[in-house]
């Protein structure tokens, strides 16, 4: 089955510190990948979604300075968290649709905790 | 925008009994509907999709129904076990399917007991 990876699995750093979050797809290739962040007790919330070769498609209220998406392959996609603050703290994950399936399940990766200190 | 409830207070059953989960939407009607499983600390685990011109899916021991007029789809899951414990959610995608734009809903939390 189709299975998308995501590193690390937890990070834990200082505040101000830049955190990347690497989302690749292992045996499918994924033009489209979509990045959310789900805090505790709560739903996941799609952030952005990240286009193979341009530039990603941010949600409303989501900063794109602060949150740099790059989608340079067909299998990666990487998301900066950029002088990350306490408030940045939550689950980060990624999901990825293969490449020709529209209005197909999405397959998601295990996530990424972060913690700011 | 989309808005999406499930019921919020975890849901406990006997192992062997059927659970219903419940999600409900207002606003347009999804072209897709799809129910998730979430164990903590995990990624969503895809388990079924449901079209907006199909009523009933099945797969094994769950089965989805979706009712446009009520706005409303409904998740069981038959013959339930410990290992069916989980946090299961829905997620809509909009008509014409928004380049697979899910919104999801908060979760229903499942817990099965001996």
């Amino acid at each position: 089955g189709a299975v998308v990876s995501q590193h690390p699995s937890w990070v834990i750093c200082k505040s101000g510190t830049s955190v990347k979050i690497e989302c690749r797809s292992l045996d499918f290739q994924a033009t489209t990948m979509f990045w959310y962040r789900q805090f505790p007790k709560q739903s996941l919330m799609l952030m952005a979604t990240s286009n193979e070769g341009s530039k990603a498609t941010y949600e409303q209220g989501v900063e794109k300075d602060k949150f740099l998406i790059n989608h340079a392959s067909l299998t990666l996609s990487t998301l900066t968290v950029t002088s990350a603050h306490p408030e940045d703290s939550s689950f980060y994950i990624c999901s990825a649709r293969e490449t020709g399936t529209s209005n197909q399940p999405q397959h998601f990766g295990d996530g990424t905790r972060l913690s700011i200190l | 925008s989309q808005k999406i409830e499930q019921n919020s207070e975890a849901l406990n059953i006997q192992e062997g009994k059927t659970a219903t989960l419940t999600c409900n939407y207002t606003n347009y009607s999804p072209a897709y509907l799809q129910w998730y499983r979430q164990d903590p600390g995990r990624g969503p685990v895809f388990l079924l999709l449901i079209r907006e011109n199909e009523k009933e899916k099945r797969k094994e021991r769950l089965k989805v129904t979706f009712d446009t007029t009520l706005k409303q789809s409904l998740f069981h899951i038959t013959a339930s076990q410990p290992a069916d414990s989980a946090t299961y959610l829905c997620a809509l995608a909009p008509p014409g399917g928004g380049g697979n734009k899910l919104t999801f809903g908060t979760g229903t939390q499942l817990k099965v007991e001996l």
